[in-house]
């Protein structure tokens, strides 16, 4: 067990719709991940907070976005959902410094299927 | 920017026995962090080793050892006396300073009996 909680585990639901996936990161830790992960496009990294602040983006869509909250875990919200949209969402968090700590732990992942 | 590669999509390997993966990056950066994380049939993705590349050690954890040759630009990764859990995908992953990760494609290892 990384610590790192997601939640809902499975979600299906149908093109057009929006979603929110949860993550809580580990105790102490300030930064949060999200990557997708698609059998086409492989591991990508979508975007990341820290301590409540966006700090980097990386391939996302402009249909999707996220936060980080006071309490520290984020959500992940995805809408106008297409079939392409389906894949296995990773939430990963980290200290968020530089150093030997800084090291990804991720959560189990939230399946999205949209039919 | 940086690329990872892994050119073994699928190896196998009996139990018991040694298997080495391969990744290859290319970064300008001198001091980055370089990961080998596995993924089970479950889809969780965990840590198998991490390796600093100020660091002229190899890392090692139990059975896993990394081979980092940083003029080469290359981060093996051994697995000594394979198990049948140690069946998964392997992704070799660079990451800058309190960066993002950036993956490679992945090795499928498959330990048999």
């Amino acid at each position: 067990d990384s610590g790192v909680t997601q939640t809902p585990k499975h979600l299906i639901t149908a093109t057009g719709q929006r979603v929110t996936l949860r993550c809580s990161p580990r105790s102490g830790d300030l930064s949060v991940y999200w990557y997708q992960q698609s059998l086409d496009q492989g591991l990508q990294f979508l975007i990341q907070y820290y301590n409540g602040e966006e700090r980097a983006k990386g391939n996302i869509l402009e249909r999707f976005s996220a936060q980080q909250f006071p309490d520290l875990h984020s959500e992940l919200n995805l809408s106008s959902l297409e079939l392409g949209d389906s894949a296995l969402y990773f939430c990963a968090s980290s200290v968020g410094t530089s150093g030997y700590l800084d090291t990804q732990y991720f959560g189990p992942g939230t399946r999205l299927t949209v039919l | 920017a940086q690329t990872v590669t892994q050119s073994q999509p699928e190896m196998s390997v009996q139990e018991a026995e040694t298997v080495t993966l391969s990744c290859t990056y290319d970064t300008s950066e001198s001091n980055y962090y370089l990961f080998w994380y596995k993924q089970p049939p479950s889809r969780q993705m965990i840590l198998v080793i991490r390796q600093e590349a100020y660091k002229q050690q190899n890392a090692t954890e139990n059975r896993f050892s990394v081979n980092f040759q940083k003029a080469a630009k290359s981060f093996s990764l051994k697995i000594s006396d394979s198990q049948l859990g140690d069946t998964a995908m392997y992704f070799c992953a660079f990451m800058k300073h309190a960066d993002k990760l950036i993956f490679g494609t992945g090795t499928r290892l498959q330990v048999f009996p």
